[in-house]
């Protein structure tokens, strides 16, 4: 079935720039996705990339994709402490269920 | 972005009673909801999608006749825990896909179940 996997937790100072890796198994995705979760709340989708693209900017945010090794990753610039959260990576086929990883654990240091 | 409105934000029942969380899009149509479950400090698990005007479809190991999905209207979708047990407790969150497949899901704020 379908998997996606990232580490668990992540440390950046403040200021630097994080990068979140992501894996996936489903050669059939079609969209990929970052969705970012603050304690006892919500999902907040940061941004999302169609599986024919390689990279999408987005002000602080760059998505790369590597659809060959099937990886994904999400780079924070100039890390803030703001960007505290989990950050999921997901999957999905066209109009289908998305398939979530167990999400990054991201904490910044002073 | 599109607004998906999850009420109650927190409920707490006691056992063997049974909750229901409602999950509305407030300015679009949602034909397709899904519901998800997440355990303290876990990812989230997809439990059911749920159709508007069919049967829910859910995943492997989750319990239809506990967890019971009704989507009734094209802008909401409920989910009700019957005779809850303390296992029960989680983190529960809905999402929402606009019609004619947008490929954005707009999620809920997901309600906490504590069951005492």
């Amino acid at each position: 079935g379908e998997d996606v996997e990232q580490s668990l937790f992540l440390s950046v100072r403040e200021g630097d720039s994080s990068v979140i890796n992501c894996t996936y198994t489903d050669s059939s995705s079609t969209y990929l996705y970052w969705y970012k979760q603050e304690p006892g709340a919500g999902l907040q989708l940061l941004t999302y990339i169609f599986s024919n693209m390689d990279m999408k900017q987005d002000q602080r945010l760059t998505v790369l994709l590597n659809k060959k090794d099937k990886h994904l990753s999400l780079r924070i610039a100039d890390t803030q402490t703001g960007d505290s959260a989990i950050y999921f990576c997901a999957e999905s086929e066209a109009a289908s269920k998305i398939i979530f990883g167990s999400g990054t654990r991201l904490s910044i240091r002073p | 972005g599109a607004v998906v409105s999850q009420h109650p934000s927190w409920v707490i029942c006691k056992s063997g009673t049974s909750v229901k969380i409602e999950c509305r899009s407030l300015d679009f149509q949602a034909t397709t909801m899904f519901w998800y479950r997440q355990f303290p400090k876990q990812s989230l698990m997809l439990m059911a999608t749920s159709n508007e005007g069919s049967k829910a479809t859910y995943e492997q190991g989750v319990e239809k006749d506990k967890f019971l999905i009704n989507h009734a209207s094209l802008t909401l979708s409920t989910l009700t825990v019957t005779s809850a047990h303390p296992e029960d407790s989680s983190f529960y969150i809905c999402s929402a896909r606009e019609s004619k497949g947008n490929t954005e899901a707009f999620f809920g704020q997901g309600t906490r179940l504590t069951v005492v």
